[in-house]
């Protein structure tokens, strides 16, 4: 298997701008996560979808983040407008069944920077 | 309510044993415990279930004492590779993992 699969892994953009990040889980996994890393706040959990429905989005720190999951197979997570302060490892983890019963594989990750 | 982690690092040499520990104010359903080293994803080593059931692939042990809310992750014998940030996470039956701040370990030849 060819694991998480993120896209792009390096993203650089100016204040202001669209930023789409991409996730292709592991086939056949059910449940889908997003995760942002930084120095200061650690590992935070932004949203998870089951079966390409969102159980949770109260993670996701304001209106500028949107996600979705058109289908089993894919995911983007959205920031419009992007600001500094998002600048950050964003990390999309897969896992089959309950997520807190079984392992979250984490795919390589998209590196942030907002100028 | 985000996992305490202790000790925030630790140094070891080769060969030595090192106890990283995890403590939630809130009950857990299940633990878990990932590895992350520099620059790349965490990678899973453990999960504790309540009840006692664990699951792992690694040669680390580790324990979930229900009553007080603690999971304590055991490396034994530490090799080089086990150098980076040990993460818990700790779930309510909900559906999600939260994290605790990471425990940053390095091995010294």
């Amino acid at each position: 298997d060819a694991g998480v699969i993120q896209s792009p892994r390096h993203e650089v953009t100016e204040m202001g701008q669209e930023v789409t990040l991409r996730c292709k889980p592991i086939s056949g996994h059910d449940y889908l996560f997003w995760y942002r890393q930084t120095m200061m706040r650690g590992l935070e959990l932004l949203i998870y979808f089951n079966n390409n429905v969102p159980i949770d989005d109260s993670g996701m720190p304001e209106d500028r983040f949107s996600a979705k999951m058109p289908n089993a197979s894919f995911s983007t997570l959205k920031i419009q407008p992007s600001e500094p302060r998002d600048s950050a490892v964003y990390f999309c983890a897969s896992s089959l069944y309950r997520g807190v019963e079984e392992t979250q594989y984490f795919g390589p990750g998209t590196r942030l920077l907002v100028l | 309510q985000q996992p305490v982690q202790s000790p925030q690092a630790v140094i070891l040499r080769e060969g030595e044993d090192a106890v990283i520990n995890c403590s939630s104010s809130k009950a857990l359903y299940s633990v878990h415990w990932y590895r992350q080293k520099h620059g790349e994803a965490p990678v899973f080593l453990m999960i504790l279930l309540k009840g006692g059931e664990q699951k792992g692939h690694e040669k680390i042990s580790a324990s979930f004492n229900e009553k007080k809310q603690q999971s304590s992750l055991y490396l034994t014998a530490s090799q080089l590779s086990y150098s980076g940030t040990y993460f818990c996470g700790g779930s309510s039956n909900t559906g999600k993992l939260i994290f605790g701040q990471g425990t940053t370990l390095q091995v010294k030849p």
